[in-house]
């Protein structure tokens, strides 16, 4: 069964801290891997996509990371600002199917 | 605005009551996915339509659910004699064809509250 796994379930940080969530999938075959921030109340906005052959991706202060051969990705969010405040959710394609496997969300809450 | 829309963002009803909800996608999209999402859980997958053709649908789609895309372009979700565990966040999202990328932009969602 296709499975995506996000820890930790939550993060509290302080303003201007650094963070990384992980995610652990047994999708297969995989065919992309993507973050999604979603805010409170509002539909998932997608941050970084990454096929088999990428490794790392980056989008301002947003790093993923992504080992094909583990099954693994991180996302690492450099110098935190409050607007981060976010449920983050890693999304996985493949298993020769379009529909993504989603997996729960790190709830994220940056602390002034 | 060219993004996903939803209509309505709130609805507030009684069990039993039936309600529809409306999705218009990014226009050159051809495919449509239908979600739920429940508090602190990730997206579940409910229906999903290439152009006007409904070609999947996951077993969380009951009898009561129906879904309709019927010129390819906006999509509507039923439910009928609504229950109070229909109560969710449902996100509609929008995607281009080709299966390498497939990523998904998601509308603001409709939240449902059954009473």
């Amino acid at each position: 069964k296709n499975q995506v796994e996000q820890s930790p379930q939550s993060l509290i940080i302080l303003e201007g801290k650094n963070c990384t969530l992980q995610c652990n999938y047994t999708v297969s075959p995989f065919s992309n891997l993507r973050w999604y921030k979603q805010d409170t109340g509002r539909g998932p906005v997608s941050l970084t996509i990454m096929t088999f052959s990428e490794n790392t991706k980056s989008n301002g202060r947003y790093t993923a990371t992504l080992d094909a051969d583990t099954k693994q990705s991180s996302l690492h969010i450099t110098a935190s600002q409050l607007s981060d405040s976010a449920s983050y959710i890693c999304v996985v394609t493949g298993g020769g199917s379009y529909i993504p496997t989603f997996g729960r969300g790190t709830s994220l809450i940056v602390h002034p | 605005d060219t993004g996903v829309s939803q209509d309505p963002r709130h609805k507030i009803t009684k069990r039993g009551q039936n309600v529809t909800f409306r999705c218009d996608p990014i226009s050159e999209h051809n495919r449509l996915y239908w979600y739920r999402q429940t508090l602190g859980q990730g997206p579940e997958f409910l229906t999903y339509f290439q152009n006007e053709a409904q070609l999947e649908k996951s077993r969380l789609l009951s009898d009561r659910f129906s879904a309709e895309r019927p010129k390819g372009s906006f999509s509507t979700l039923e439910i009928q004699r609504t229950e109070q565990g229909d109560s969710a966040m449902y996100l509609c999202a929008s995607s281009l064809g080709g299966a390498r990328y497939n990523e998904q932009f998601f509308g603001p969602g409709t939240r449902l509250t059954v009473l």
